[in-house]
Parts: C-alpha cells; structure tokens; sequence
C-alpha cells in the first residue's frame, strides 16, 4: 500500500526566505507526482504535476523535482511572501489513477 | 475554461439522515474520482468511474454509493450519516483513465452532520 510522507508537518519562516518542503512515498511505480495548495477550509489548487519520466517541474517562484528511484520530491519555495501561507499537499498518481495524498507541511509566512 | 462543478458547496444534515453530492466534470471528460477530507486530514480516495462504470473503489463506507449517468455526471449517496461523516467531499475528473493523466479538482462540499 502507497504510502505518502511530509516533512515537515509544520514550517514557519520571514518573509523574502527560500524553503524546501520534502515529499517521500514508499512504492516508486507511480504515474506522476503533483504538489497542491490549499487554504484553510478551501479547495485544492494544483500547482506542479511531475510526470514520473521527468525530473523536475519550475512555475514562477515554485520548483518542484522528483526523483523516482528514491521515492523522493522536493517543493522549493523562492523568495516566500506572506501570501505563500497554506497548507501544501504532495499526492502521487498509482494504479487506477487514483491520488495517494500526503500528510501536508502547514506554511506560515510571516512578515 | 470550465471548471468541476460540485453542489451543493455546503450541506447540513442530522444523524441518520440522507445526503446526495453532485459532481459535474469538465467537459469532455470521462472519468470522475471522489475523495474525502475530514477534519485536519488528507483527502482520500473514495471511489472512480470511467464510461458510466465504476473503476476503482477505496475506503468507501458500505453506507455510500455512487454512480455516473450518461452525461458522465456523478452523484455520491450517502445514507444512515454518522457524525463522523463531517468532512470536505472533492470530486475531480480526467479524460481517459489511462496512468498519468492530471486529475482537475472541484472546490468541494463541505458536509456537517449534526
């Protein structure tokens, strides 16, 4: 059975400072890996889908890699703002399509 | 672009009674997936279909069913609610079931049972 780690479960840092939430899950045969966002109460926002031929993926200030052999992915956060603050959800795609969700890292980012 | 539509976006009910979500997915696509999200978790997988039959099924609660009609909406029904049943409902949707394909996500029903 699939199962999906995050550390850290919490992370609190200024603003302007660059971080790196880990992802790690324990069966490497997976479709792709995606990295979400979501607000307290809120939807998902998808914010990079790594395909499991892919290395990394980059959107603006985000940067995610993922390194299928050692079950590993990496969230790179440049220049955090305080709007950066959510809760970030990695989630990898196995058989049947369906999604096995991590335990999130909960992102304050203060002034 | 058109988004997944869910409704309701909130739903109270009491114990015991009866509840139904609706999952309309983008356009075009076929397959539809449910997850839940209880309080302070991650969302997990419920149950998929593709073409109108279901595909895969995860830790759904005998109390729960679902379909998908011939327009590829979905609808979960939910009887006999338990308070344990509060939680965040997420449905999303692909075209095609193949491996890989992103799955797009509605903005979710939130369920009380009261």
């Amino acid at each position: 059975k699939q199962e999906v780690t995050q550390i850290p479960a919490a992370l609190s840092v200024p603003e302007g400072e660059n971080l790196v939430l880990n992802c790690s899950f324990t069966d490497s045969a997976i479709y792709n890996l995606q990295w979400f966002r979501q607000d307290p109460g809120k939807g998902l926002t998808s914010l990079l889908l790594i395909q499991s031929s892919q290395r990394e993926q980059t959107s603006g200030r985000l940067n995610a890699s993922l390194d299928k052999s050692s079950g590993r992915s990496t969230l790179y956060i440049a220049a955090s703002q305080p709007g950066d603050s959510a809760t970030y959800l990695c989630a990898v795609t196995g058989g049947g399509n369906k999604l096995t969700f991590g335990t999130g890292t909960q992102l304050k980012v203060e002034l | 672009a058109a988004g997944v539509i869910q409704s309701p976006r909130h739903l109270i009910k009491e114990k015991r009674e009866t509840a139904t979500l609706k999952c309309y997915p983008i356009p075009r696509h076929d397959t539809v997936y449910w997850y839940q999200q209880g309080p302070g978790q991650d969302p997990q997988f419920l149950i998929s279909f593709y073409e109108k039959m279901q595909s895969d099924k995860g830790s759904i609660p005998d109390r729960f069913s679902a379909q998908q009609f011939s327009d590829y909406h979905s609808e979960l029904n939910m009887s006999s609610l338990e308070l344990g049943d509060s939680a965040l409902y997420f449905c999303a949707s692909t075209r095609g079931a193949g491996g890989g394909d992103e799955q797009y996500f509605g903005p979710g029903t939130r369920l009380t049972v009261t």
